[in-house]
């Protein structure tokens, strides 16, 4: 089946690191997303990360993938006030058909 | 400045009405979607279309349809609204299915 699944709510100080979890089902995604949604604006593309990498940095962002046990996180450092919104992991579906399926959203609350 | 234009940025509708969303896309992408974003349930795609001339059906199609007569252009239409269509709708495009997503701004649609 699809399933993608998020934690609802992260709550940090200024300054710290914040991590937002993902798990997906389908072992067969292609790509992984993260997008960031502020208030009453669109999805912005983070970064993404292809299924046979572990890995991805750019610049204050760490995205994670175990792709054994599904899962994918974003670590961002130094977070700062300016990164309160709703965060979405996505992954694609292989065959380039472009599909998305999409978590429910982790909402991202910085505290000064 | 290159993007994707949504419009109207919000609606409200009677129930029963015919409505149509229009999407612009000037970074000559060849995949366009639509996407509703409900409270507690992500973004859920509607429609999608690789390339002009085709066009495909979503996770939750019914209610809706949509053509795709040039590349730039994609837009979705309800037929006869109903209150269950109230949402935020998000058009995307991508180069192509194994490219990123990017999103426009949104429009705010309510039924009444």
């Amino acid at each position: 089946g699809e399933d993608v699944e998020q934690s609802l709510f992260l709550s940090v100080r200024e300054g710290d690191s914040s991590v937002i979890n993902c798990t997906y089902t389908d072992s067969s995604s292609t790509y992984l997303y993260w997008y960031k949604q502020e208030p009453g604006a669109g999805l912005q593309l983070l970064t993404y990360i292809f299924s046979n990498m572990d890995m991805k940095q750019d610049q204050r962002l760490t995205v994670l993938l175990n792709k054994k046990d599904k899962h994918l996180s974003l670590r961002i450092a130094d977070t700062q006030t300016g990164d309160s919104a709703i965060y979405f992991c996505a992954e694609s579906k292989p065959g380039n058909t472009g599909k998305l399926i999409f978590g429910q959203g982790t909402t991202l609350q910085v505290k000064p | 400045i290159a993007g994707i234009t949504q419009a109207p940025t919000s609606q409200i509708l009677a129930a029963g009405r015919r409505m149509t969303l229009r999407c612009t896309q000037d970074m000559r992408h060849n995949a366009m979607y639509w996407y509703r974003q409900d409270l507690g349930l992500g973004l859920r795609l509607i429609h999608y279309s690789n390339t002009a001339g085709t066009t495909g059906k979503g996770e939750v199609p019914d209610g809706y349809s949509v053509s795709r007569a040039n590349t730039d252009d994609f837009p979705l239409t309800l037929a006869s609204a109903v209150p269950s269509q109230t949402s935020v709708y998000f058009c995307a495009s991508s180069g192509d299915g194994n490219q990123p997503q990017h999103f426009g701004d949104g429009t705010r649609l309510s039924i009444l």
